[in-house]
């Protein structure tokens, strides 16, 4: 089954405004992560957050994971034009050598 | 100093030709991947290898075909292209096998190449 389905699919919003947007999974993992891509680019590591934690942050990064409901929410605050992106998480399974990566959350911050 | 690269960054060719995309890290990691992105974004798993040796294969048509020369380089060889290879192909790469397994394998990209297959 597919790890990591993002909802909502499409956020559009204001400089300045914050963007929240998740992921649910179906397995048990060992750690979520949450990369973005840029157009035209390839992925670029956010952060990490494993099973045992509850909310991780790093500069304008907010994520939080709850294992009993398999999901994840990324929250940026204060959003900007550069933040303009499709945000992706993936799972990491223990032993599994992989990560599978959801389907993507459009993010459009209008100046 | 780009740690992922790939070449080419677009490539436009005639079904049923035979292409190879070249993928390098400057990272000293010991794990490469390559992705396939389809054109909602979607991103599949091709192939994993840890040291020159394959770890991933997944289902894959035999058209398909990696090759790790050294631990700093993967190439995908394309047989046979078909319309439905059209997508974006990433290159990855992640620290080692063990950290991988331990899940601290956070993945660096290269920046992708375009294949179009006409």
């Amino acid at each position: 089954s597919q790890q990591g389905e993002e909802d909502p699919q499409a956020l559009s919003i204001q400089e300045g405004e914050n963007a929240t947007m998740n992921c649910s999974y179906k397995t048990s993992i060992n750690n979520l992560q949450w990369y973005r891509q840029n157009s035209g680019r390839g992925l670029v590591h956010l952060i990490l957050i494993r099973s045992n934690e509850r909310e991780k942050h790093s500069g304008r990064l907010r994520v939080t994971l709850d294992t009993s409901k398999k999901s994840s929410s990324l929250l940026i605050t204060a959003s900007r034009a550069a933040d303009t992106a499709s945000y992706f998480c993936a799972t990491a399974v223990y032993g599994n050598n992989r990560l599978a990566f959801g389907k993507g959350n459009q993010v459009v911050v209008i100046p | 100093d780009t740690a992922v690269s790939q070449t080419p960054k677009y490539l436009v060719t005639q079904m049923g030709n035979d292409k190879s995309i070249k993928c390098e890290q400057n990272l000293g990691h010991d794990t490469m991947y390559w992705y396939k992105q389809d054109s909602k974004k979607f991103l599949k798993i091709m192939f994993s290898y840890n040291n020159k040796e394959l770890i991933i294969n997944e289902t894959v048509p035999n058209r398909f075909s990696p090759k790790s020369p050294d631990k700093a380089h993967l190439n995908l060889h394309i047989n046979s292209l078909e319309l439905g290879d059209s997508a974006v192909y990433f290159c990855a790469s992640s620290q080692d096998l063990a950290r991988l397994a331990g899940g601290e394998n956070e993945q660096f990209f290269g920046p992708g190449t375009r294949l179009t297959v006409l």
